[in-house]
């Protein structure tokens, strides 16, 4: 069954530098999505991506945060210098036409020290 | 406003016991689809469920059922006979649709964390 991967598991990082989280969404998806979870607390939306742009973007995507879609078939966030407080599960999901479910990634976990 | 809200925080129960999570939503929205994802300790998203608005009709899967009741913006989901396994949180989720559905981004509530005793 196709799956959404996402790469690494698990990053550690010193705050201030620049991070990029990387995903492959299942192929005949359209729609693509981060979401970030810090730890205890609930699922919250970042940013969603469609037709090489991006659709959506809550208040927590600020300029610290990029996303792009570089070669058709990754789909990636980057964080340029990072916080303590990106420490979290960031999870990606793409999305077919049609429906509104997502699927998600494993879930990237993000340590800044 | 679009919103999920999970009243119970924590629950507790001894294996074999039946428990039923809440989850009551907010939208404005005429279509929507509501889900339940269950997080265990490894941290993944387990889809279990999803819900269309237009069928309120309730939903068994072994140990697991759903029970979608429109007119309370609820859906709840009840464990039967629980077993250690099942210890994890559980999120209640709402698809929002902009016009354009274009976005269609899930708005979690903040979970249920059931532990289950042997």
């Amino acid at each position: 069954e196709p799956e959404v991967t996402q790469t690494p598991s698990h990053q550690v990082t010193q705050m201030g530098q620049e991070v990029i989280l990387r995903c492959v969404p299942i192929s005949n998806h359209l729609y693509f999505y981060w979401y970030r979870q810090i730890l205890g607390q609930k699922v919250e939306f970042l940013v969603s991506f469609y037709n090489n742009e991006i659709s959506e973007k809550s208040e927590i995507f600020d300029d610290q945060f990029s996303v792009e879609r570089p070669d058709g078939s990754n789909f990636t966030l980057k964080i340029r210098s990072t916080k303590l407080e990106d420490s979290a599960m960031y999870f990606c999901a793409s999305r077919p036409p049609g429906t509104g479910e997502l699927f998600f990634g494993e879930g990237s976990r993000l340590t800044v020290l | 406003a679009q919103k999920v809200t999970q009243a119970q925080t924590e629950i507790s129960v001894v294996e074999k016991e039946d428990v039923t999570l809440d989850c009551v939503y907010e939208t404005r929205d005429t279509t929507y689809y509501l889900f339940w994802y269950k997080q265990p300790p490894s941290g993944e998203l387990v889809f279990l469920i999803r819900r269309n608005s237009f069928d309120e009709q309730n939903e068994i899967s072994g140990r697991y059922s759903w029970n979608f009741q429109k007119s309370t913006s609820s859906f709840n989901f009840t464990i039967t006979a629980s077993q250690v396994v099942d210890s994890a949180v559980y999120f209640c989720a709402l698809n929002h649709m902009n016009y354009g559905g274009a976005t269609n981004k899930l708005i979690f509530g903040t979970g249920t964390l059931l532990a289950v005793q042997p």
